[in-house]
């Protein structure tokens, strides 16, 4: 299960916070994925970056930031502005290079709101 | 964007039988289909996928069957294990990779 990793694997905050989730991988990938996971709903694209120092909305943006300025890690921000953050939290990555491209995922962080 | 809808959202079979999940998607420029299994705690992994130049692929106990026409995919699992117990989830890439809901299946030793 190495590869990809996230941390914390729990995550309280009161709300108004902002918090920063993080995602590493040591796989030379050059895509990296954050995806909210809630039950009955599957996996939902936050923000994705195929190169560093480039990232580009997913379908639920709103309310999170992310910053891509190393090849290995893609820190997610869950601000104050995200109207529902409860949930678990799922970063990928995948190679961009041939047609497999398998997104491989950390263990996720799941995040509850106080 | 693309639209994955997946049936059905649970599913409970008796060991030894088959079990079926059916996605659907939208966008006819989609090309990569994987199917990921994701046990109770852990994170997904992917068991089986299909490109669009393929109409079935098979891995042991599990295939995939792919209507480009129809727009609609299945994973099939025959002679199920108690080990097969776990929520699946298809997934479609036009440009960018979309999830179905996923499904819930359980197996009844």
């Amino acid at each position: 299960d190495g590869g990809i990793t996230q941390s914390p694997k729990y995550l309280f905050r009161k709300e108004g916070q902002n918090v920063t989730l993080s995602c590493e991988q040591n796989l030379n990938h050059d895509a990296m994925y954050w995806y909210r996971q809630d039950p009955g709903q599957g996996l939902r694209l936050i923000y994705y970056s195929q190169i560093v120092n480039d990232f580009q909305k997913g379908d639920i943006a709103e309310g999170y930031s992310v910053s891509r300025e190393k090849k290995e890690s893609f820190p997610l921000t869950v601000t104050s502005a995200q109207k529902n953050p409860t949930a678990f939290y799922l970063c990928a990555s995948s190679t961009n290079r041939g047609l497999h491209n398998e997104q491989f995922f950390g263990p996720g962080t799941r995040l509850t709101v106080l | 964007g693309e639209n994955v809808e997946q049936h059905p959202s649970t599913l409970s079979v008796q060991e030894g039988d088959s079990a079926v999940i059916k996605c659907t998607y939208s966008d006819s420029a989609s090309n990569y289909f994987p199917w990921y299994k994701q046990e109770l705690g852990k994170r997904p992994q992917l068991i089986i996928d299909i490109r669009s130049n393929v109409g079935e692929k098979k891995d042991q106990r599990i295939a995939v069957t792919l209507n480009k026409t129809a727009k609609h995919f299945s994973l099939h699992i025959t002679e199920t294990q108690p080990e097969d117990s776990a929520v699946y989830f298809c997934a479609a890439r036009g440009n960018k990779l979309s999830f179905g809901a996923g499904t819930t299946v359980t197996v009844r030793a």
